[in-house]
């Protein structure tokens, strides 16, 4: 199947710092991408999805100006969580949609905020 | 509107037993999509099936079955002779026609005794 790689897999950073997190298609060009986060021991929520040239699409409750992202081209989205707070931590996993209806997700990104 | 329920929080089975995990589902859609997922202490999200609605053939992979009963709106996995690397979260998600949102129930945790 389809490649997404994430980088960073694992950051710790202060508080008050911004973060950014890159998703890659490695082998496909995906025109749409997805942000999504889960708490530990609960469920992926979808915070945002990201059209290539595009602005992104926040989910009710998703602070736009707290999670930027950017999918300035067909293989890269990021997401900057900016001012990070320990609240923010959590694990950001995205995907990208590589044909209708068929999605495939990345490895994970850790943040942890102290 | 569209739910995934996991009734099941937690499982614990002694090796080569065999275990079921229940995944039911709502939606209004007609056509729609249904995917399991695994995901190991690493984070990352292993696909394990992809079934659409139209098609309800119970599908067998190796040790794994599906259980797709629209009337039910159900779509159980059993894992057969369960081993140690089984233990796992397994979500159960369902997609819209067009693929834009996933809808993942809150997962079942998995843990193979040996």
């Amino acid at each position: 199947g389809a490649v997404v790689s994430q980088h960073p897999s694992r950051v710790i950073c202060k508080s008050g710092t911004s973060v950014k997190i890159e998703c890659r298609s490695l082998d496909f060009q995906a025109t749409t991408m997805f942000w999504y986060r889960q708490f530990p021991k609960q469920s992926l929520m979808l915070m945002a999805t990201s059209n290539e040239g595009s602005k992104a699409t926040y989910e009710q409750g998703v602070e736009k100006d707290k999670f930027l992202i950017n999918h300035a081209s067909l293989t890269l989205s990021t997401l900057t969580v900016t001012s990070a707070h320990p609240e923010d931590s959590s694990f950001y996993i995205c995907s990208a949609r590589w044909t209708y209806n068929e999605q495939f997700f990345g490895p994970g990104t850790r943040l942890t905020v102290l | 509107a569209q739910k995934v329920t996991q009734a099941q929080t937690e499982i614990s089975v002694v090796e080569k037993e065999d275990v079921t995990l229940d995944c039911v589902y709502e939606t209004r859609d007609t056509t729609y999509y249904l995917f399991w997922y695994k995901q190991p202490p690493s984070g990352e999200l292993v696909f394990l099936i992809r079934r659409n609605s139209f098609d309800e053939q119970n599908e067998i992979s190796g040790r794994y079955s599906w259980n797709f009963q629209k009337s039910t709106s159900s779509f159980n996995f059993t894992i057969t002779a369960s081993q140690v690397v089984d233990s796992a979260v397994y979500f159960c998600a369902l997609s819209e026609p067009t693929g834009n949102q996933f809808y993942f129930g809150t997962g079942t945790s998995l843990t193979v005794i040996p």
